[in-house]
């Protein structure tokens, strides 16, 4: 069975761009969830989608925003990008609002900005 | 809010040597606790994990106990080999108060050699 799946596994992007970060789930999976790993800052959670819809929001900026497609696979948009945002993105997925005891992670994306 | 506290790292010892890694939680109710593991250059793996006070969770020679009155969960392995050098992370999930999110401790990096 195959696990998490994310693409691209390195991006480098200047700062004020954008950067796009995507994410498949394990199959049967409804959840997808996005962690930042930083430098120094440990690992913060960033977004949880469930059945397309927006579950929970860590404290981030609005610049930091995502979707999930009716496939239940997920992008990151990261817009106006920062120099403090070159971090490892780590996606993850569960069963959904049903269990969600346990998050099964990809990865990562490795974004690096200059 | 939720937290999570790790022993400081790094942890080096060599192959064989007995493992501890101490893991404290903040947490207004009953949290389930889990122990990931991350490999160098890879995405987090759960290692184990613990849904209620006293249970045991155990993975490849890794054990957890959830001790509810010291708001603990320590890690420890009998015997360490080479392979197990990675970064190990502690969370915790409380569906009240932080819904879907894991709440990360800062990491402990461990070094077997041979």
């Amino acid at each position: 069975e195959a696990g998490v799946t994310q693409s691209p596994t390195h991006l480098i992007k200047t700062r004020g761009q954008q950067a796009t970060l995507r994410c498949s789930p394990i199959s049967g999976h409804t959840s997808v969830y996005w962690y930042q790993q930083a430098l120094g800052l440990g690992l913060q959670f960033l977004l949880w989608y469930d059945e397309g819809e927006e579950r929970n929001r860590g404290n981030f900026p609005p610049r930091f925003s995502g979707r999930q497609f009716p496939n239940y696979s997920s992008e990151l948009n990261v817009n106006a990008l920062e120099l403090e945002d070159s971090a490892l993105y780590l996606c993850a997925s569960s069963l959904g609002l049903a269990d969600q005891e346990t998050q099964y992670f990809g990865p990562g994306t490795r974004l690096l900005v200059l | 809010g939720d937290s999570v506290t790790q022993m400081e790292g790094p942890v080096t010892l060599s192959e064989e040597a007995f493992l501890t890694i101490n893991c404290t939680y903040t947490a207004t109710g009953y949290p389930s606790l889990f122990w990931y593991v991350q490999y160098p250059g890879e995405g987090l793996q759960l290692l184990l994990k613990a849904t209620k006070a006293d249970d045991k969770g155990s993975n490849k020679g890794f054990e957890a106990t959830y001790r509810k009155e010291t708001t603990s969960f320590h890690l420890e392995k009998g015997s360490v080999q080479v392979s197990d050098s990675a970064v190990y992370f502690c969370a915790l999930r409380y569906q009240e108060t932080s819904g879907s999110r894991l709440t990360f401790g800062e990491g402990t990096q461990l070094t077997v050699n041979p």
